[in-house]
């Protein structure tokens, strides 16, 4: 029962690095979600996928880049590590881009950009 | 674009009491699905309830229900008989279509 599994659980990393957080699902689900959690601001939306092989922007794309080759892999890359990427980050995959369905989320990415 | 809104960033409830936590939406949209996580200590997102939009009768599950006022873009939760293991940070969220979009939350603190 691994549900979303989100690689690493916490990273630090200096200002200009890049690095890639890594998300996999084993629900067989078509919809997967990046957000980032701050302080006061809830989660927000940062890039989306319906599907393999389609992705779209969130609320907060900038500074990040998605792909969707497999239905079980989502993974994000920030490009250039900037200060204000500092957050938490979750991976969220449910059954359907639309409806009730419940959203399943990893554990948590804790980064912190130095 | 959606946009959800919890008004109270903190809330404090007595053991073995009941609360009310708020949560307003902003739509366009006629068909669409609201839902209330809780996220403990452990940082794990967890699905309290959920309401369907075209659904007039009120979801419930356990000392967990809601007061969805459709019109008024309202979407409460009430907890009873309020335990030790409900103290967590609470967020409303909203979904149509493709995306999912969280309010900034609530934080729940239980006094024994």
């Amino acid at each position: 029962n691994a549900g979303v599994t989100q690689t690493p659980k916490f990273q630090v990393l200096k200002t200009g690095q890049s690095m890639t957080l890594q998300c996999a699902q084993d629900m067989n689900h078509e919809y997967m979600s990046w957000y980032r959690q701050d302080p006061g601001m809830g989660l927000r939306l940062i890039h989306y996928s319906v599907g393999a092989g389609i992705t779209d922007q969130g609320e907060v794309p900038n500074g990040y880049n998605v792909s969707r080759s497999t239905t079980e892999d989502f993974p994000l890359r920030l490009l250039s590590a900037a200060p204000s990427q500092t957050s938490v980050y979750f991976c969220a995959s449910s059954y359907a881009s639309r409806g009730g369905t419940e959203a399943f989320f990893g554990q948590g990415t804790r980064l912190t950009v130095v | 674009a959606q946009t959800v809104t919890q008004s109270q960033p903190e809330m404090s409830v007595q053991e073995a009491e009941t609360v009310t936590l708020s949560c307003t939406y902003d739509t366009s949209e006629s068909d669409y699905y609201l839902f209330w996580y809780k996220q403990p200590p452990s940082r794990q997102m967890i699905l309290v309830i959920r309401q369907e939009a075209y659904k007039q009768q009120n979801a419930t599950e356990n000392r967990f229900s809601v007061n969805f006022q459709k019109a008024a873009k309202s979407f409460s939760l009430k907890i009873s008989d309020s335990q030790l293991g409900d103290a967590a940070m609470y967020f409303c969220a909203y979904r149509s279509w493709d995306d999912m979009r969280f309010g900034a939350g609530t934080r729940l603190t239980v006094k024994p």
